[in-house]
């Protein structure tokens, strides 16, 4: 089993509509959580972190996490098809400072 | 204008050379990393480093070597020994308080 799994995709909505991003990960102890967007060709980029239990919102981005069932998700509002990328989903190691990442989920967002 | 640096953008290396690829922070951030990104696939770690004069390997260390002399700088070398180099490189800087961590742009290495 992957330590941290996504389904790669793509993910197809159209251009309005709510993404739903999903990530589970395999260890219990882990406490924090990222969530990167990747434009082809470029570098990873911050969309937000989340630690606790619950929902965190950011403008139209929403992250999600359940630590009992071990999920988090990223829901991306009114999509836009600027949103189009391959979306990280990372996760902190209980042992060092280090990040695990998932292989990515595609969104390819239809105008 | 902070952030990190990456050089060169695009490396072109011949069989059984070494090359050496340049990351630089000004974000005064204590750990730094380094990571492969082949097509398809997420990030795989090669190197960290916590502080200055320490660094540790990560899942794929092998043919690689690192140094870390100053805390702004943290080169990575990909040597003779790694079979299977070309593949995106990118460099990234830890924030301690939110344990994010920010990428630098990349370096993209093709094995000629």
């Amino acid at each position: 089993q992957k330590e941290v799994e996504q389904n790669s995709g793509p993910l197809s909505v159209p251009e309005g509509a709510i993404a739903s991003l999903n990530c589970t990960y395999s260890d219990r102890g882990s406490q924090s959580f990222f969530w990167y967007r990747q434009y082809s060709g470029k570098s990873p980029e911050l969309i937000m972190f989340i630690y606790s239990n619950g929902d965190k919102e950011d403008g139209r981005f929403t992250a999600q996490l359940n630590k009992a069932s071990q999920y988090v998700s990223l829901l991306i509002r009114d999509s836009q098809p600027s949103d189009s990328a391959t979306y990280l989903c990372a996760v902190k190691t209980v042992y060092g400072n280090k990040l695990v990442f998932g292989a990515g989920t595609i969104l390819r967002v239809k105008s | 204008d902070g952030g990190i640096t990456q050089s060169p953008k695009y490396l072109f290396r011949k069989e059984g050379q070494n090359v050496t690829l340049s990351c630089e922070q000004n974000l005064n951030h204590d750990a730094m990393y380094w990571y492969r990104q082949d097509p398809g696939q997420g990030l795989r770690l090669i190197y960290y480093s916590q502080i200055v004069n320490d660094f540790q390997k990560g899942d794929i260390a092998e043919g690689y070597s690192v140094s870390r002399e100053k805390k702004e700088s943290f080169p990575l070398t990909v040597t003779s020994a790694q079979k299977n180099p070309t593949a995106f490189y990118l460099c990234a800087a830890r924030d301690t308080p939110t344990d994010t961590q920010y990428f630098g742009p990349g370096t993209r290495l093709t094995v000629l």
